[in-house]
C-alpha cells in the first residue's frame, strides 16, 4: 500500500464548476499537507498547505485535512480552464523534510 | 527571481555513459531534494540533503550518487545510466520557515537508450 493514495483521473468539469480533489494516507505521523499544481512540461508549484487539521482557504481554493479518516482534499470553486493541470497531494511529518507525493490527479477544465 | 535551475531540461544519452545533471538554487535553502516522477507512481525521493556535506538516501537511490560540496548546488550523478533510469527528474529545496513547501526546478527529461 502507498504511503499516500490518489485517484489519478482525469478529471473532466465544465467551466464554473465545483471541484473536490482527493487522497488518503496510511502514516498517522504525518503532519503537513500540501497540494502541488504541476501544468504539463513544467515543474510542481506549491498551491495549498495546511498543518495538521482543519480548513485553510486561498481565493477559490480550500483544502481540507481531516487526521481521524486520513482524508486529505482540495475544493477548486468556479473552476477556469487555467486550472486544467495535474493535481498532487503530499505529506510529511519528520525532521528529515520528506514529502512523500500522491500520484496526482488529472484536472480538465471545458470552456 | 527566486528559482530551482537545472540543466539540461532534456538529455539522451547511451547506456553506460556517465552523466551529471546540475540543479542551483539562489534562495539560501538549506533543504535540497532530488525526485524522479513515472507515470502512475508520482513522485518519488532518490536523495536529499539538510546541508552542505550532509546527504541521504530516498526511497529510489539505487543506481544515483549526489553531492553537496556548496549550499546552492546539489548535483545528481549517474554513474552508468540503464534505460530503467528513464523518467523526468526534478531537483527542489526548501526552509525551515517554509516547513515542507519545496520549490522545484523545471525538470529534466532524460531517456537511456
Amino acid at each position: 500500500q502507498k504511503e499516500v493514495e490518489q485517484d489519478p483521473g482525469p478529471l473532466s468539469v465544465p467551466e464554473g464548476a465545483i471541484v473536490s480533489l482527493n487522497c488518503t494516507y496510511s502514516n498517522s505521523a504525518f503532519q503537513y499537507f500540501m497540494w502541488y499544481r504541476q501544468y504539463s512540461r513544467k515543474g510542481p508549484e506549491l498551491l495549498m498547505y495546511t498543518y495538521s487539521s482543519g480548513n485553510k482557504e486561498d481565493g477559490r481554493f480550500t483544502a481540507q485535512v481531516d487526521k481521524s479518516s486520513k482524508y486529505i482534499s482540495l475544493f477548486i470553486r468556479d473552476s477556469q480552464p487555467s486550472d486544467s493541470a495535474t493535481y498532487l497531494c503530499a505529506a510529511g511529518g519528520d525532521s528529515s523534510y520528506k514529502l512523500i507525493f500522491g500520484s496526482g490527479t488529472r484536472l480538465l477544465v471545458r470552456p | 527571481e527566486a528559482q530551482v535551475t537545472q540543466n539540461p531540461r532534456y538529455l539522451i544519452t547511451v547506456t553506460g555513459k556517465k552523466l551529471t545533471v546540475t540543479c542551483s538554487q539562489n534562495m539560501n535553502h538549506e533543504y535540497m531534494s532530488w525526485y524522479r516522477q513515472d507515470p502512475g507512481l508520482g513522485l518519488r525521493q532518490i536523495y536529499y540533503s539538510m546541508n552542505v556535506e550532509v546527504t541521504d538516501k530516498g526511497d529510489v537511490p539505487e543506481g544515483y550518487k549526489v553531492s553537496r560540496k556548496e549550499k546552492r548546488n546539489f548535483p545528481l550523478i549517474l554513474e552508468s545510466p540503464s534505460p530503467n533510469q528513464t523518467s523526468l527528474y526534478f531537483c527542489a529545496s526548501t526552509t525551515k520557515k517554509a516547513n515542507y513547501g519545496y520549490t522545484f526546478g523545471s525538470g529534466t527529461r532524460l531517456t537511456v537508450v
